[in-house]
């Protein structure tokens, strides 16, 4: 089973839609976790945290699940501008903290 | 605030031969990563330095990669001799946690080096 799993999509979704992502991971230990955002032949960046707590950025909600080891990115209102890949990464600390990054799922936003 | 310095941009060479990248992080970054990432695939970390310590090579396919951040600043990584699976884009990455770790993690990535392998 991989650390990181993500649903690779692609998602096509219509200006103006709520979409999720979806992501699962295998190590209950893990401590931290992250929304990654890569644009098409760029580098990722840090989209948002994700507290235990839920958290809210705009119009993205981020939200953990430890029981189910589950994790999700909901994008209301979709833009054009949101069309990349979301990288799903959970950080296990041990020895050192090692930031494990899924496969990404790819969102299309369209007219 | 200058960003994550990666050269060179892109490489071309044929399988066998030998490749360098290099990278310098964000001034007072300690902690530097690079990733491997194939494409449609996420970034798959290689091997990272604390200062100028190695934390995690667990991934880094020892037999042909060899990395260094001698100073503790900039790194170069090293392929030798390349095969046609290395083709991927190599991205260094930095951040400025240390051992006493927060829960925050931000990694600042380079623009990363295309490296293909014919």
């Amino acid at each position: 089973r991989k650390e990181v799993e993500q649903d690779p999509g692609p998602f096509n979704v219509p200006e103006g839609a709520t979409v999720a992502f979806n992501c699962t991971y295998s190590n209950s230990a893990s401590q931290s976790f992250f929304w990654y955002r890569q644009d098409c032949r760029k580098e990722p960046k840090l989209l948002m945290s994700v507290y235990s707590s839920g958290n809210e950025d705009g119009r993205f909600t981020a939200q953990l699940n430890r029981a189910s080891q589950y994790i999700s990115l909901l994008i209301r209102d979709s833009k054009l501008s949101d069309s990349a890949t979301y990288l799903c990464v959970v950080s296990n600390t041990g020895t050192a903290s090692k930031l494990t990054f899924g496969t990404g799922t790819r969102l299309q936003v369209t007219l | 605030e200058a960003g994550v310095a990666q050269s060179p941009r892109y490489k071309i060479i044929e399988k066998r031969q030998s490749v360098a990248f290099w990278c310098n992080p964000i001034s007072g970054h300690a902690t530097l990563y690079w990733y491997q990432q194939i494409l449609g695939q996420g970034p798959k970390l290689l091997i990272q330095f604390q200062n100028n310590g190695v934390v995690d090579d667990s991934q880094l396919p020892k037999d042909r990669f060899s990395a260094e951040r001698l100073k503790g600043v900039d790194s170069t990584l090293k392929i030798q001799p390349a095969k046609l699976e290395d083709s991927a884009v190599y991205l260094c990455a930095s951040s400025s946690h240390g051992r006493v770790r927060p829960t925050n993690e931000k990694l600042f990535f380079g623009s990363g080096t295309q490296l293909s392998v014919l």
